[in-house]
């Protein structure tokens, strides 16, 4: 069975900090993984990764995936209040649509 | 582009009673629909996969006869949650995947808190 793990399953930083969130998985014939941001509502997309060793930017945020160890990371640096929030990975095999996510790292930033 | 929307935003309803929930791809033709549940401070479960013209494919444990699912068009999704109880209130979301697009790619919709009585 598929499965998305992902650490810290909560996380208290102050405004300016780097943090580091991590997701490993298990997945038959992997395809993708995929980070959101979740607020309030649904989740917002954020990257899509396929390739190992390739970093995906977006202003403060990167995220990048190693197929090897079967994990990947996502960073923000200089974290904003704004930041706060449930982040989701989620993977994706070759065959079937559905998405498998793990249970999320709730990241409060603190002013 | 890309926008998912849900109806009703939230709805309260009696023990026993129907929802109907609504999930609408806007700008996008969406061949398949996933509609997936979430409790409080946990994570996304999917409930079912909607195929435009077909039956929705449920997840193990979901109760199909529970949680009706239509795909009617390429844009409408809906889900009935038939004789609602309390231990069905949770946030329903739903998710469209473009026809044209990536396979990959899910657009959420914004979400439907069902809070039954």
């Amino acid at each position: 069975e598929d499965k998305v793990v992902q650490s810290p399953l909560s996380l208290v930083v102050h405004e300016g900090d780097t943090v580091t969130l991590n997701c490993s998985y298990e997945v038959t014939n992997f395809r993708s993984l995929l980070w959101y941001k979740q607020e309030k509502k649904a989740p917002t997309f954020l990257f899509m990764l396929t390739s190992s060793g390739i970093e995906k930017k977006s202003g403060r945020l990167s995220s990048i995936l190693d197929k090897k160890e079967l994990f990947s990371i996502l960073n923000i640096t200089a974290t904003q209040t704004g930041d706060s929030a449930i982040y989701l990975c989620a993977v994706k095999g070759l065959y079937g649509n559905k998405l498998v996510f793990g249970a999320g790292t709730i990241l409060r930033v603190k002013s | 582009g890309a926008v998912v929307s849900q109806h009703p935003s939230w709805v309260i309803c009696k023990s026993g009673t129907s929802v109907k929930i609504e999930c609408r791809s806007l700008d996008f033709q969406a061949t398949t629909m996933f509609w997936y549940r979430q409790f409080p401070k946990q994570s996304l479960m999917l409930m079912a996969t909607s195929n435009e013209g077909s039956k929705a494919t449920y997840e193990q444990g979901v109760e199909k006869d529970k949680f009706l699912i239509n795909h009617a068009s390429l844009t409408l999704s809906t889900l009935t949650v038939t004789s609602a109880h309390p231990e069905d209130s949770s946030f329903y979301i739903c998710s469209a995947r473009e026809a044209s697009g990536r396979a990959d790619t899910q657009y959420f919709g914004p979400g439907t808190r069902l809070t039954v009585l």
